[in-house]
């Protein structure tokens, strides 16, 4: 069955105290890894997609990488700003076009001035 | 450029009850459409998808039902709501076999 876990649940960080959130993967095939944000009582943000392990993206203050099993989403110096939960998906190959993705529950950032 | 609108915002009603959630795309063409539903502290539930007009899956059995009457308006609806219906409902839009786009979401609670 494909899967997708997050750890940790909840990070709490003071401002300018880089760190990394995990997201694990069981998959039979992966067409594409995403990352998202979400803000409290408002919808996902779109922010990165991966397609193959090696790959990197950035964006500000984040960066996404990915491996084979795990996706890593690398936080540099944080902001309070950058509170919000972060939600990982991935886009297995037999969902077909559809693109039926599946999500982990997410990890809650704090970051704490 | 492409926007994803949801209405209402929020509601409240009593068991029972009907329900019609309305999602709208705009400054696109023949997207794929997804229903989700996300309790608090939880993951995204894919409730319904659809890739064209009058084409629906569902991905759970449930009280629910979804509709796509035109090809950028999809409508979540239910004959009479139960109280595990509660919860944040999602609507997403992708050009398909990529991203998925979400819109601000509607908060339901059923008393």
């Amino acid at each position: 069955e494909d899967q997708v876990t997050q750890s940790p649940e909840a990070l709490r960080l003071q401002e300018g105290e880089s760190s990394s959130l995990n997201c694990s993967y069981t998959v039979s095939g992966l067409r594409g890894l995403f990352w998202y944000r979400q803000d409290p009582g408002k919808g996902p943000e779109f922010l990165f997609t991966l397609y193959s392990a090696g790959e990197e993206k950035e964006k500000e203050r984040l960066k996404a990488t990915l491996t084979k099993k795990e996706s890593f989403l690398h936080i540099t110096a944080p902001k309070p700003e950058d509170s919000a939960t972060y939600l990982c998906a991935v886009y297995p190959v037999l969902s077909g076009g559809y693109n039926k993705l599946i999500f982990g529950a997410g990890t809650r950032l704090a970051v704490h001035p | 450029s492409q926007t994803i609108h949801q209405w209402p915002a929020t509601l409240v009603q009593p068991v029972g009850s009907p329900l019609s959630l309305e999602c709208t795309v705009e400054g696109t063409s023949n997207p794929n459409l997804y229903w989700y539903r996300q309790a608090a502290g939880r993951g995204l539930q894919l409730l319904f998808y659809s890739v064209g007009i009058g084409q629906i899956s569902s991905e759970v059995p449930q009280n629910l039902s979804a509709s796509r009457p035109q090809d950028r308006q999809f409508i979540l609806s239910s004959k009479k709501l139960l109280l595990s219906d509660s919860g944040f409902y999602l609507c997403a839009w992708s050009p398909g076999g990529s991203e998925q786009y979400f819109g601000p979401g509607t908060r339901l609670t059923v008393t």
